[in-house]
């Protein structure tokens, strides 16, 4: 069964950067898929945010781009987001996923909540 | 990257069939036979429930089917019950640069 788990920091400061950690258990990051952040301010729908393959393809939201750092690291079989120069609108509900080439997610992590707010 | 359209809220009675419509362009949903739809409860993770626009994964269960029809892809719950209650958003493959895109979101309410 495949398994995600988010970690990071429930607080960050506004212009700081937000940093996110998704931890992949029974499915190898390297066999294939690509790995992706999604986001959920409270309320609200969903946002895609980046999504990476190990291969090191790499999909953005345009309007976030300039913000986002996505990465893998295939020995720890994690991936993980950066989200720099945070503002109150970037507190949401944070998940990591498995969409495949079409964007299709077949597995999400639990979400973790992350408010920016001094 | 412009969220798909889906009306705010639907609801219906016990055992009523009920639909959902998302609408998009000719670059997402209707470019490609890539929908899928999630349903998602309160403070828990989305759930695939329909996906390729009309294919359910198993253990969803049959009432959930989905359709398209141009730049409009549905999805019709039947036999409608109150775990059914949830909110619904449809998403589509957007193509080579933009990837995915979701709906706005449906509240879908078991009266």
């Amino acid at each position: 069964q495949v398994q995600l788990q988010e970690s990071g920091p429930g607080l960050v400061k506004p212009s700081e950067t937000l940093s996110l950690t998704c931890a992949v258990s029974g499915y190898s990051i390297s066999s294939g898929y690509y790995w992706g952040w999604i986001r959920q301010p409270p309320g609200k729908g969903l946002e895609w945010i980046a999504s990476i393959h190990h291969s090191g393809s790499i999909y953005y939201n345009p309007s976030l781009k300039s913000r986002v750092t996505i990465s893998v690291d295939t020995s720890k079989n994690q991936f993980s987001l950066r989200l720099s120069s945070v503002t109150a609108a970037d507190t949401a509900v944070y998940y990591c996923a498995r969409p495949d080439a079409w964007a299709l997610i077949d597995y999400w992590g639990q979400g973790t909540l992350v408010t920016v707010s001094s | 990257q412009s969220a798909l359209t889906q009306p705010a809220s639907v609801s219906g009675s016990p055992g009523q069939s009920i639909t959902i419509s998302c609408t998009g362009t000719s670059s997402d949903v209707g470019g490609y036979n890539l929908v899928s739809w999630y349903q998602q409860h309160p403070d828990k993770a989305p759930k695939l429930m329909i996906f390729e626009v009309s294919k359910r994964p198993s253990g969803v269960s049959n009432r959930f089917s989905g359709s398209k029809s141009g730049n409009t892809a549905s999805l019709t719950i039947s036999g409608l019950q109150a775990e059914d209650e949830a909110d619904y958003y449809c998403s589509s493959y957007a193509g080579s640069v933009t990837f995915g895109v979701f709906g706005i979101g449906t509240k879908v309410t078991v009266l």
